[in-house]
Formats: C-alpha cells, structure tokens, sequence
C-alpha cells in the first residue's frame, strides 16, 4: 500500500512568487491534515478536510494560503504571495479514523 | 489555548542507557497521545500511542506512561541503540476530537555508540 505522498520534496522561491505544494493521501482516507514545522520549533496544525470539505481551518496562519482538495482526494496547499517567513516544513498527514494519522515526507519550502 | 510541552529538547545518551521524554498537555478532554519519531530526512512515523483509559503500553523497547490527573505523559526506551536516533515529537488530541494533533517542540535523540 503506497503511504503519504507529496510534491514537491523541496522548493526554493523568491519572495512574491507563488507555490502550490501537493498531497496525496493514502487511498480510502477520508480525513486529510495539512502541518507546518518552522524553524525546528513544534509542528503546528493547518487544516483538516474531510473529504472534499474543510473541517477545520483554524491553523491558516492568513489569507495568502489557500487549500483545496476537489474531488476527496489529493489535495494543495497554495501560498500567494510567499513571504519569508512561510518558509518551513509542510506536512500532509491522512487518516481513515481521525486516530492513527499517517505522515507524508513533507515539503521543504525556503522564501528568500 | 490547547498546549503540549516537551522537554528536554534535547538528550544525549550512550549506546545501552535509558531515554525519557516528557510531556505536559493543557486541554482535560485529550484522550488520544501518539509519539513520532522522525529520522533525518524522513516523514514523522508513528511509533507508540495511548488512550486516555489505559495507564501504560509497551513495545518492546518502547514504553508510554500516562497520568490523567496531572496531564502529563512519558515515553520511555530503554536499551537504546544508535538508530534509536532521531527527533521524537508528543502529541495530544483536541476535545473536539476530530483528530486534529497538538505537537510537542520535539526531542532530538542522539544515542552514542
């Protein structure tokens, strides 16, 4: 069975420009959680989807990010404008009973 | 606000010694607890968890202490080996129990052979 996979493993962006980062959960998950790591401090919580709907969004640092998961399945992460301080690891996580979540490699984005 | 403390930070042992790691949390309504252990250049993995109903779990190595009353709870490995190396993160659920994770700061192992 093929785990948590996400696109791109590492991205570099000058201040400004946009990235999308995506996530493809593990097949049958409904539940789909996207975290942040900055700067080697805790792992913080984004946004939970639930299938195509977002259950949760109260992590969104602001409005520059926009998640979306058409369909109930893989979803992205948009950040527009990046700023310097979006810079950090993103995690996707999936789980099919909001217990045992499954991690993704993560995305490491550098703004600079 | 919801919080988990972790310390330490970090923790050095030798190759064979015991590891503990610490954690508090705020929210009363948690009943979930996962551990992570993350290796260098790799995803978070699952690697030990507790229900709010249960006191203590063991694997192998591996063992996970918690203590309602006082919201906090511990993970234990003992015989450490050098790939016991890696950043270890605490986790808690939130009340509202949509499996949304509260994390730790994170605990960087590091097991000298």
């Amino acid at each position: 069975e093929a785990g948590v996979t996400q696109f791109p493993s590492h991205s570099v962006i000058e201040k400004g420009q946009t990235v999308t980062l995506r996530c493809d959960p593990i097949s049958g998950h409904d539940n789909l959680y996207w975290y942040r790591r900055v700067m080697g401090k805790e792992i913080k919580f984004l946004l939970h989807f639930v299938k195509e709907s977002k259950q949760d969004e109260s992590g969104m640092p602001n409005n520059r990010f926009l998640a979306e998961r058409t369909g109930g399945t893989y979803s992205t992460l948009k950040v527009q404008p990046a700023e310097l301080e979006d810079s950090g690891v993103y995690f996707c996580a999936s789980s099919q009973d909001r217990a045992f979540a499954f991690f993704g490699q993560g995305t490491r984005l550098t703004v600079v | 606000g919801e919080n988990v403390e972790q310390h330490p930070s970090t923790l050095s042992v030798q190759e064979g010694d015991s590891a503990v790691i610490k954690c508090t949390y705020s929210d009363s309504a948690s009943n979930y607890f996962p551990w992570y252990k993350q290796e260098l250049g790799k995803r978070p993995q699952l690697i030990i968890d507790i229900r709010s109903n249960v006191g203590e779990k063991k694997d192998q190595r591996i063992a996970v202490t918690l203590n309602k009353t006082a919201k906090h709870f511990s993970l234990h490995i003992t015989e450490t080996q050098p790939e016991d190396s890696a950043v270890y993160f605490c986790a808690a659920t939130v009340s509202s129990n949509t499996g949304k994770l509260i994390f730790g700061q994170g605990t960087t192992l590091q097991v000298k052979p």
